[in-house]
């Protein structure tokens, strides 16, 4: 494996409360990612990062930000959690120098907002 | 944005036919990717395409990228039970070039 670690890898949470998920990578690569995974959706990019403070906005960023503070970590936060939040979330990391290459995937987040 | 769209949804095979799952776009494509995600489990790597017309295979998978490179396809040869899982394309697109995935076929095979 990629050595890519997702944490928690299980949180049950209400509506409303913070939540933070956190990916950590042994892999020293540049480019990192967070999709969430819906029934009927497949995999959808909610934000990425290029390198440390570097990050910017997929196809579903609404109600998350992301911080990247250490090559390594790559925080995805929900402010505020709504049931529509409640997801599989996987981190990503890119093998290659740039964001076309293939993608080493967390063993995933699952979050589920009562 | 640019959008992959993956048929069949759903697939169900008996133990020793073949499967195929088709991949499409509207525009054409730099390179395509292949995931595959076991039940309960994560994507996972198992090629890319970059030529025109390409083939590659895998032991009893066959990878094809379309002569317009505007389609691509995976196709099992005599399915085992451990093929089973969800089958992704990937390519990239949009204006960030990041990874957009088709929503994947699920395969499910009858022993």
């Amino acid at each position: 494996d990629a050595g890519i670690t997702q944490s928690p890898r299980h949180k049950v949470t209400e509506t409303g409360t913070p939540v933070t998920l956190r990916c950590h990578q042994t892999e020293n690569h540049r480019y990192m990612y967070w999709y969430r995974q819906d029934p009927g959706h497949g995999l959808r990019l909610i934000h990425y990062s290029y390198g440390v403070k570097d990050t910017d906005k997929g196809e579903v960023s609404d109600g998350y930000s992301v911080s990247r503070s250490k090559t390594e970590d790559f925080l995805l936060t929900l402010e505020s959690a709504t049931s529509s939040q409640t997801s599989v979330y996987f981190c990503a990391i890119s093998a290659s120098s740039g964001r076309a290459g293939e993608l080493f995937f967390g063993e995933g987040s699952r979050l589920t907002v009562l | 944005g640019q959008q992959v769209m993956q048929i069949p949804q759903y697939q169900h095979v008996q133990e020793g036919e073949d499967f195929t799952t088709y991949c499409n776009s509207s525009t054409t494509l730099s390179n395509i990717q292949w995931y595959k995600q076991r039940p309960g489990g994560h994507p996972v790597f198992l090629i890319q395409l970059v030529k025109s017309g390409e083939v590659k295979k895998q032991k009893r998978l066959t990878f094809q990228f379309g002569e317009a490179k505007k389609n691509s396809s995976l196709h099992i040869t005599a399915t085992q039970t451990t093929d089973v899982g969800t089958y992704f394309c990937a390519a990239n697109g949009g204006s960030q070039g990041n990874l957009i995935f088709g929503k994947g076929t699920k395969l499910s095979v009858k022993p």
